[in-house]
């Protein structure tokens, strides 16, 4: 199994609000962390990043959060818009080897 | 525009034939690597190089090829032993080392087997 993974497979949010998407991992050596941002028949889009010697980091309407204590990861997006629909995936950098993936959230903005 | 190129968008497989899907970027990235996605699932690892001339499996290498002979290039070969190839396959790259660097993606290619 994957040691990335994330609570919830789809959410639904409506435009204009605030979005929070999780993400938990399961491996203590992993100090790297990014989500990215799937849309449909595209690759993956670089979203932000945060380090383990971090707890948040902001970006453009992103916020993400580490509970290191949990192994917990989240993705927060303001104002949430109908651009912002797409499949969302958190990634560890888990020991001496290239990304781990989680499975992916869906995220739906009802206009 | 610097990138990640994969082509082509769309392939189709016969029974016992090895296709090569292509991967090129002119990031100057020192790594790339090979994902495959299947319907609602995550990506997982067939392979991966740090530097020209090596590359290592990923989670799922049984079944494909890849070389590495130029920075800017790393084809991937679906050959006629992996008996499930339909997929959407996804090349990315980075800065090397493997830690603490984001990957750039391609935007995949889509395999179906007539």
């Amino acid at each position: 199994g994957e040691s990335v993974g994330l609570h919830l497979p789809t959410l639904s949010v409506q435009e204009g609000d605030n979005s929070i998407i999780n993400c938990a991992y399961s491996n203590s050596a992993s100090d790297y962390f990014i989500w990215y941002k799937q849309e449909s028949g595209k690759g993956p889009q670089f979203i932000i990043d945060i380090r383990s010697n971090m707890d948040k980091r902001q970006g453009q309407r992103v916020t993400v959060l580490l509970n290191k204590t949990v192994k917990h990861l989240s993705l927060q997006i303001a104002a949430t818009q109908p651009g912002d629909s797409a499949v969302y995936f958190c990634a560890e950098n888990g020991g001496n080897t290239p990304l781990v993936f989680g499975k992916g959230t869906r995220l739906s903005v009802i206009a | 525009d610097g990138g990640i190129t994969q082509s082509p968008k769309y392939l189709f497989r016969k029974e016992g034939q090895n296709v090569t899907l292509s991967c090129e970027q002119n990031l100057n990235h020192d790594a790339m690597y090979w994902y495959r996605q299947d319907p609602g699932q995550g990506l997982r690892l067939i392979y991966y190089s740090q530097i020209v001339n090596d590359f290592q499996k990923g989670d799922i290498a049984e079944g494909y090829s890849v070389s590495r002979e130029k920075k800017e290039s790393f084809p991937l070969t679906v050959t006629s032993a992996q008996k499930n190839p339909t997929a959407f396959y996804l090349c990315a790259s980075s800065f090397g080392p493997l830690r603490n660097q984001p990957q750039h993606f391609g935007d995949g290619t889509r395999l179906s087997i007539l």
